[in-house]
């Protein structure tokens, strides 16, 4: 049964320590993305990658946040430092066929919270 | 600056009755639109999606409409079952970008 996995599900961290969220994609997908679930904003897009490669990270608070993909297999989402306005649910998704249907295929998300 | 808009941010409605969700867009440029549906604690599922050069898509129970000319799309589900409570969003796709842009989403209340 392919899944979206993400790792941790849960965080609860201080303002100001870093924060790394894992995501393995479904293998064979090439495109995989970074989303952000808050109340006010919905599901905002952070990153997404094709082939490895970075292609938008324009929602990303830079400063803070980087996202990459050391391989195929691994996707990271860090936050350093991480703030209280950072606490929301993160979301890794992957697809193989993203450009002609836009089917992605979602993880259960990593709830963070910063104090 | 949102392109993708869901104005309901929640709905109510009978079992067995027509449930409808409504989306608005700004960009005339996307390619593709679909819906997804988001049970808490769990990640957003696919649900249905239609290509921009067509006006319905139905699958079972499901059906989305597009006007193109109004900008807007809408999800109905017929008849609404409880197991139809959930959080429903409507997403965009520009293929040339291959970015998929989401709206707030509803939150849908079938009741018994």
């Amino acid at each position: 049964d392919a899944r979206v996995t993400q790792t941790p599900r849960h965080k609860v961290t201080e303002m100001g320590q870093e924060v790394t969220m894992r995501c393995q994609p479904i293998l064979g997908h090439n495109t995989v993305f970074w989303y952000r679930q808050t109340m006010m904003q919905g599901l905002e897009l952070l990153a997404y990658f094709r082939n490895r490669a970075p292609l938008d990270d324009s929602g990303m608070p830079k400063d803070r946040f980087s996202a990459e993909m050391p391989d195929a297999t691994l996707a990271t989402l860090k936050i350093q430092p991480s703030e209280p306005r950072d606490s929301a649910v993160y979301f890794c998704a992957s697809g193989s066929r993203v450009l002609n249907t836009g089917e992605l295929f979602f993880g259960e998300g990593s709830r963070l919270t910063v104090l | 600056d949102q392109q993708v808009k869901q104005n309901s941010p929640s709905l109510s409605v009978q079992e067995g009755r027509i449930s409808i969700l409504n989306c608005d867009y700004t960009n005339s440029m996307f390619d593709y639109f679909l819906w997804y549906k988001k049970y808490p604690a769990e990640g957003p599922t696919f649900l249905i999606s239609i290509s921009s050069i067509k006006d319905k898509n139905e699958d079972g129970r499901f059906t989305v409409f597009l006007n193109k000319s109004a900008k807007h799309l809408s999800l109905h589900i017929v008849p609404s079952q409880p197991g139809d409570s959930a959080v429903y969003f409507c997403a965009a796709l520009r293929g040339s970008q291959g970015n998929l842009i989401f709206g707030k989403g509803t939150k849908l209340s079938v009741k018994p």
